[in-house]
């Protein structure tokens, strides 16, 4: 399976910043996500990270509060936008090929004061 | 209704038992499914696909009823590190994955 690197791994942020997620994976793949959890929730879908287009959001998830990138295969980004507390979350990316189960990055875990 | 349902737990059982977790998903469309664990401020790793025909992974047995849309995990001669959130996970069109809550599993020697 793919190994998937994220950085930051955590970070503490001021209310009204803006954070970007790096999200790398070590071979090309077709298909990445990228997740939310919140304290004590379970993993919830923000976007599908599209190769040379626009990312789909799920419903709730808009552009303008979290931008993401994915310039090539092997690569994607996420920024938290205008953060307030309520963003304090775990931001975890997967990547998954075809048919095959998805595998997560070890997560960024994020606190804003 | 939830997309997909677990007992949140905690389940605290003993070294060497046997524990059974169970699943519900509301949509019929569903393609894929998964059990995936999960330990406290760490991302999720998948355990296993789960198969209308059922599959066995040494210790884990895992069920998938498409009729019922009930998905179960059975964990035989638990050990402690077996301890951890046990996420059912269904697969639905664009390979968007869907989370339940997380079922918890306590080990105890």
């Amino acid at each position: 399976s793919a190994v998937i690197s994220q950085k930051p791994s955590r970070d503490i942020c001021q209310r009204g910043t803006s954070l970007t997620i790096q999200c790398q994976v070590d071979s090309q793949v077709t298909m990445m996500f990228w997740y939310r959890q919140q304290p004590g929730q379970s993993l919830t879908l923000i976007a599908t990270a599209n190769q040379g287009s626009e990312a789909t959001y799920e419903s709730g998830f808009v552009i303008d509060k979290f931008p993401i990138s994915r310039p090539n295969l092997t690569f994607s980004t996420l920024t938290v936008s205008n953060m307030s507390p309520e963003d304090s979350s775990i931001y975890l990316c997967s990547a998954g090929e075809g048919n095959q189960p998805q595998h997560f990055g070890d997560g960024t875990r994020l606190s804003i004061l | 209704r939830k997309e997909v349902e677990q007992d949140p737990g905690p389940f605290n059982v003993p070294e060497g038992a046997t524990v059974a977790f169970n699943c519900t998903y509301s949509n019929s469309a569903s393609q894929s499914f998964f059990w995936y664990r999960q330990d406290c401020r760490k991302e999720p790793k998948l355990l296993m696909s789960v198969y209308s025909s059922g599959n066995e992974d040494g210790r884990f047995t895992a069920q998938l009823n498409r009729a019922s849309q009930y998905i179960s995990l059975l964990i035989r001669d638990s050990k402690l590190s077996d301890s951890a959130t046990y996420l059912c996970v269904v697969e639905e069109y664009g390979n968007k994955l869907v989370f339940g809550a997380g079922t918890i599993l306590r080990v105890k020697s």
